[in-house]
C-alpha cells in the first residue's frame, strides 16, 4: 500500500537544541514528498517540498529535510528549536495516482 | 478571493440531521481535496477530486458521506444522518496538477463540524 509513516505522535525538545521529525514513505509513493506545519489555531502551510534535483530541501524557519532513496526516508530538521517552532508538523507524499498522502503527524513542543 | 475558502467555518448541528460543508478551490487549481481533522489526530484522506476524472472515494468513513464538484470548481461535501463521531475540522485542498508544477496544497481554514 502507498503510504507516508511518521514515527512519534509527539516530540520534545530543549529551546536550542536539535529538532528530528521521523518521516519514512513506501517505496511506491514517487518522490515528491512535502512537510507541512499547522501552528496553534492556524490553517496547514507548506514548510517545504522534494521534487527531483538536490536532495536537501531547505524551507522556511530554518528547517530542511534529506530525501535518502536508500532509506525511503525524508526526515525534517533544524539545528536549534525555537518556542515559536511548537506546532503539529505533517510529511505528505504524492501517489502515483497523483493523490496527496498525509501521515499522522508529529506534536512538536519545546522546552523553555 | 486569492485562497481556498470553506463554508461555514462553524457549524453545529444535532445528531441525525444532514449537514453540507462548502469549497471554493483557487480558480484554475484542478484537483480539490477533502480531509478530516479529528482531535489529537492527523489528516485523514476522504476525497479527491482531479479535472474530470472520477473522484477517489476510498477515503469516504461510509456511505453516509458523498461529495460532488460542480463544474470544476465548487465542491460540497454532505455528510448525511450525522453522528457524535463524525465531530471533527474538515479541511478542503486545493492544487494544480500538470507538468512542471509540485503539487503544493494550499488549503482553506476548515469548518468545524460539532455533532451534539
Amino acid at each position: 500500500a502507498q503510504s507516508v509513516t511518521q514515527l512519534g505522535s509527539h516530540v520534545s525538545v530543549s529551546e536550542g537544541a536539535l529538532v528530528l521529525l521521523r518521516c519514512n514513505y513506501s517505496s511506491s509513493v514517487p518522490p515528491y514528498l512535502f512537510w507541512y506545519v499547522q501552528y496553534p489555531n492556524q490553517g496547514l502551510q507548506l514548510l517545504l517540498k522534494y521534487t527531483t534535483g538536490a536532495t536537501l530541501v531547505k524551507g522556511i524557519n530554518g528547517f530542511e529535510a534529506e530525501f535518502k532513496k536508500s532509506e525511503t526516508s525524508f526526515h525534517l530538521t533544524k539545528p536549534s528549536a525555537h518556542m515559536s517552532d511548537a506546532a503539529e508538523y505533517f510529511c505528505a507524499g504524492r501517489t502515483k495516482a497523483s493523490k496527496i498522502i498525509f501521515g499522522s503527524g508529529t506534536r512538536l513542543s519545546i522546552r523553555p | 478571493g486569492a485562497g481556498v475558502s470553506q463554508s461555514p467555518s462553524n457549524k453545529v448541528t444535532e445528531k441525525g440531521k444532514d449537514v453540507e460543508l462548502r469549497c471554493d478551490p483557487i480558480s484554475g487549481h484542478t484537483a480539490l481535496y477533502w480531509y478530516r481533522q479529528s482531535l489529537g489526530q492527523g489528516l485523514e484522506f476522504l476525497i479527491y477530486f482531479q479535472g474530470n476524472s472520477a473522484p477517489d472515494k476510498s477515503g469516504l468513513p461510509s456511505d453516509r458521506f458523498s461529495a460532488e464538484r460542480t463544474g470544476g470548481s465548487v465542491s460540497t461535501l454532505t455528510i448525511q444522518r450525522t453522528q457524535q463521531e463524525d465531530s471533527a475540522v474538515y479541511l478542503c485542498a486545493s492544487n494544480l496538477l500538470g507538468v512542471g508544477n509540485t503539487d503544493t496544497q494550499y488549503f482553506g481554514p476548515g469548518t468545524r463540524l460539532t455533532v451534539l
